[in-house]
């Protein structure tokens, strides 16, 4: 089982639609929890970021963490045709050390 | 700009034949990493630096090796590249040692071994 585990999808929606992504893991010790977005053919860019449990909004953003569940979403409200990227949900901390494990990465196609 | 270059940005290479991928960063950062994306298994970790003089073996570091001369330079080299080896390499590096999971990346190497 990969420690943490992310619907590679594609999942596509229109302009305007709510997006939800998510992850879970098995490490309960990640206390970092992040998600990243990558255009193609460019470098991952830290997107939001979250200690511990709890919500987190910035614009049009949403991170939730749910550690009892094991369990982290990312929200995009209104979506824009800009939006669509490969999201990769990441974790660290605790006795994963000084790594940052990633998710798989979830391909977002939003449709004008 | 400030943020981490890396070089090739692409290259197709004979296997057998020794490469290596040049990372430098201007930001300062003490860890670094190499990290190599292959779709459906997401990125993993190849070598990571802590601090300059210190390295140390990520998910994935057979075949790959790694120096840390100083703060700014993080070469990766294959010494002998099998096809396997074919993927697209990102450089990254955090300031505060990789514990928060807040990475900076480059643009990426895209490798293919024939």
């Amino acid at each position: 089982q990969k420690e943490v585990e992310q619907d590679p999808g594609p999942l596509s929606v229109p302009e305007g639609a709510i997006v939800s992504l998510n992850c879970t893991y098995s490490n309960s010790a990640f206390q970092y929890f992040m998600w990243y977005r990558q255009y193609s053919r460019k470098g991952p860019e830290l997107l939001m970021y979250t200690y511990s449990s709890g919500n987190k909004e910035d614009g049009r953003f949403t991170a939730q963490v749910d550690k009892s569940s094991k369990y982290i979403s990312l929200f995009i409200r209104d979506s824009q045709p800009s939006d669509s990227a490969t999201y990769l949900c990441a974790m660290s901390g605790g006795t994963g050390g000084f790594k940052t494990i990633f998710g798989a990465g979830t391909r977002l196609f939003v449709k004008a | 700009i400030a943020g981490i270059t890396q070089a090739p940005t692409s290259q197709i290479l004979a296997a057998g034949r020794r490469m290596t991928l040049r990372c430098t960063q201007d930001m300062r950062h003490n860890a670094m990493y190499w990290y190599r994306q292959d779709l459906g298994l997401g990125l993993r970790l190849i070598h990571y630096s802590n601090t300059a003089g210190t390295t140390g073996k990520g998910e994935v570091p057979d075949g790959y090796s790694v120096s840390r001369a100083n703060t700014d330079d993080f070469p990766l080299t294959l010494a002998s590249a099998v096809p396997s080896q074919t993927s697209v390499y990102f450089c990254a590096s955090s300031d505060s040692g990789g514990r928060t999971g807040e990475l900076f990346f480059g643009e990426g190497s895209r490798l293919t071994v024939l």
